[in-house]
């Protein structure tokens, strides 16, 4: 069993709906949460980071961490058809140093 | 704002040559991280270095070596390819922030053929 599990998808929504991704871990070592954003044969880039339990928001997007119940979400609300692409969480231990272990990616599309 | 930069962007090899992939980080960024993604997976981590000494080893193959150097560019040399070595490799940096996060380069496309 993979330490992070994540629906690949494809999750395929109508243009401004509000999308909810997530990803659930088994590691409690984990203490620090990412999203990334990955287009088609381009690198990850950084959506949201954080490393405390509750929501952090930026813009469009909420990140929520549920240490409790190992349990990780991403919200894009008013979703656009930019945002299509796929979503991977990532996570590592603590001191923030160590290799990040990824969820396998959900692939999103918004359709207009 | 600086981009992690990764040369070259593509590459295509035939089976037992050798590769070398480069990686050049963000201004003071001190770690590098490699990680390889095969076809419809997720990276894997391979190998990384802080302050030019390797600091974690993941799933890298005995026939690679990667080395950071004082500039802190590294390099992941990759010998007798195989057809399974076909992948996007990719570079991420980060700072010396305690709670800095990695920020990753656009990748380099390996094809062995």
């Amino acid at each position: 069993q993979k330490e992070v599990e994540q629906d690949p998808g494809p999750l395929s929504v109508p243009e401004g709906a509000i999308v909810s991704l997530n990803c659930t871990y088994s590691n409690s070592a984990f203490q620090y949460f990412m999203w990334y954003r990955q287009y088609s044969r381009k690198g990850p880039e950084l959506l949201m980071y954080t490393y405390s339990s509750g929501n952090k928001e930026d813009g469009r997007f909420t990140a929520q961490v549920d240490k409790s119940s190992k349990y990780i979400s991403l919200f894009i609300r008013d979703s656009q058809p930019s945002d299509s692409a796929t979503y991977l969480c990532a996570m590592n231990a603590a001191g923030g140093g160590n290799k990040l272990t990824f969820g396998t990616g959900t692939q999103l599309k918004v359709e207009l | 704002a600086a981009g992690v930069i990764q040369s070259p962007r593509h590459l295509i090899k035939e089976k037992r040559e050798t590769a070398t992939l480069k990686c050049y980080p963000i201004p003071r960024h001190d770690t590098v991280y490699w990680y390889q993604q095969g076809p419809g997976q997720d990276p894997q981590f391979l190998i990384s270095f802080y302050e030019k000494m390797q600091s974690d080893k993941g799933s890298i193959p005995d026939r690679f070596s990667a080395q950071q150097f004082s500039d802190y560019h590294s390099e992941l040399n990759m010998s007798s390819l195989e057809l399974g070595d076909s992948a996007l490799y990719f570079c991420a940096s980060r700072g010396g922030g305690l709670k800095d996060t990695q920020y990753f380069g656009p990748g380099t496309r390996l094809t062995v053929l």
